[in-house]
Formats: C-alpha cells, structure tokens, sequence
C-alpha cells in the first residue's frame, strides 16, 4: 500500500533559518506529490504540489523537488519566518487522480522562535 | 479559498448517541471527502464520493456512514458514537476532469472539532 514518512518534530529554529523538511514515500505507480499547511485552529492548505519526477513545486518562498530515485519530496525554505509556525503535512495521490483520496504523512510541527 | 463550510464546528456529546456532520461547498465539485485528524497519525481517509448518491469507503470507514442526496452536501453520521472517535474531522473537495475524473489537488474545509464523552 501507499505510505508517506515525515519527521514529526516538533522542530523549532530562529527566524532567517534555512528549514528543510524530509518526506519520503512509497506507492504504487507513479503518485503525484503534495505539502499541506495547517495553521493553529485552521483546516489544511495546499503549500505546493508536483505531478511527475523533476518537477519542482514552489509557493511563498517554499520549494519541494518531486525525486523518483529517492522516492522524496522534501519542503525547503531559505529563510523562515515567524509566520510559517505551522503543522506541514506531505500527502500524495495515486490510482487516477486521487478520488480515493490523499495518503498523508504524520505532519511536522515547525515552531520558529523570533 | 475554496467554498467549504463545516457543520458544526464544535460538538460535544455522550456516548451511544447519534452524530451528523455536514460539510456544504460552492464549487460544484463532483469528489467530496471527509477525513479524520488526530495526534500521531496526520489525516485518515473515512468516506468519499464521486457523484450524486455514488460513496465508497476509506481507510478508517468502520463505525461511520455518510450520505449525499445533492452535490453541494456531504454528511457524515456516527450512528452511535464511541470515544475513540474523538477527533478532528475534515471535508474536503476535488475538481473534476473534463472526462469526469477527479483531479488530483484536494481543498479542504476548516474541520469539526467532535468530542465523545
């Protein structure tokens, strides 16, 4: 079956650190990939997602690079802010497009200290 | 941000009682979800739909079952609640393709905080 590994934290750094956030998976055929915000009391946000091996997902500042030869999908940021305190979940969907659902990770809890 | 609203957002209750949560979009979208969230396991799949009527089941289905007589409304019932289904629970919502597939990004609501007691 599908699965997705993520380091649960929580990890906490100052502000202007650059943040890496590892994702591994497993799956059948070829999934597309995701990252997921969740801020305090909120429902999930899509951050960035990659659809085929090399692409390359990117959205406010954050980056996450689609390796089938390592089978990751690992969210970086050159420079964090206080703002980006957030649970972050990768997800991926495979079987057609995901109508059976998303397979998440355990989410990280990012705490970023001023 | 995509139109998802939850209902409620909060809900105590006892166990052995009935429990219905709705979720309502705007979108029109065909594929609707709803998840579980609780410490240590990230979101679990329950229930999902592709149409009108047309439900399956997730990961998690046992002690769930849902229904949705018109597209905008996806409810999911807890015929009789137990503690362990405490829990933060999700809607979420897909596009579909042309063809009537499901694209792959989902939007999710802002969730129902249940606790059984």
């Amino acid at each position: 079956g599908n699965s997705v590994t993520q380091m649960e934290g929580p990890v906490t750094l100052s502000e202007e650190a650059f943040l890496t956030i590892n994702c591994t998976y497993t799956a059948t055929g070829y999934p597309s990939l995701f990252w997921y915000v969740q801020y305090p009391g909120e429902g999930l946000q899509l951050l960035l997602k990659a659809t085929k091996a090399d692409d390359k997902g990117s959205n406010k500042g954050f980056e996450a690079t689609y390796r089938k030869e390592t089978t990751s999908f690992h969210l970086e940021k050159g420079s964090v802010q206080v703002s980006d305190s957030a649970v972050y979940f990768c997800a991926l969907s495979t079987s057609g497009g995901g109508a059976d659902g998303l397979t998440f990770g355990k989410g990280t809890h990012l705490i970023i200290q001023p | 941000d995509a139109g998802i609203t939850q209902s409620p957002r909060h809900k105590v209750t006892e166990t052995g009682t009935p429990v219905t949560l709705r979720c309502h979009q705007t979108e029109n979208h065909r594929y609707m979800y709803w998840y579980r969230q609780d410490p240590g396991h990230g979101l679990r799949l329950i229930h999902y739909s592709y149409g009108v009527k047309d439900t399956d089941k997730g990961e998690v289905s046992d002690g769930y079952s849902v229904s949705r007589s018109k597209t905008e409304d996806f409810l999911l019932t807890l015929e009789s609640a137990t503690s362990s289904q405490t829990s933060v629970y999700f809607c979420a919502i897909s596009e579909s393709t042309a063809g009537g597939r499901s694209t792959d990004t989902q939007y999710f609501g802002p969730g129902t905080r249940l606790t059984v007691l």
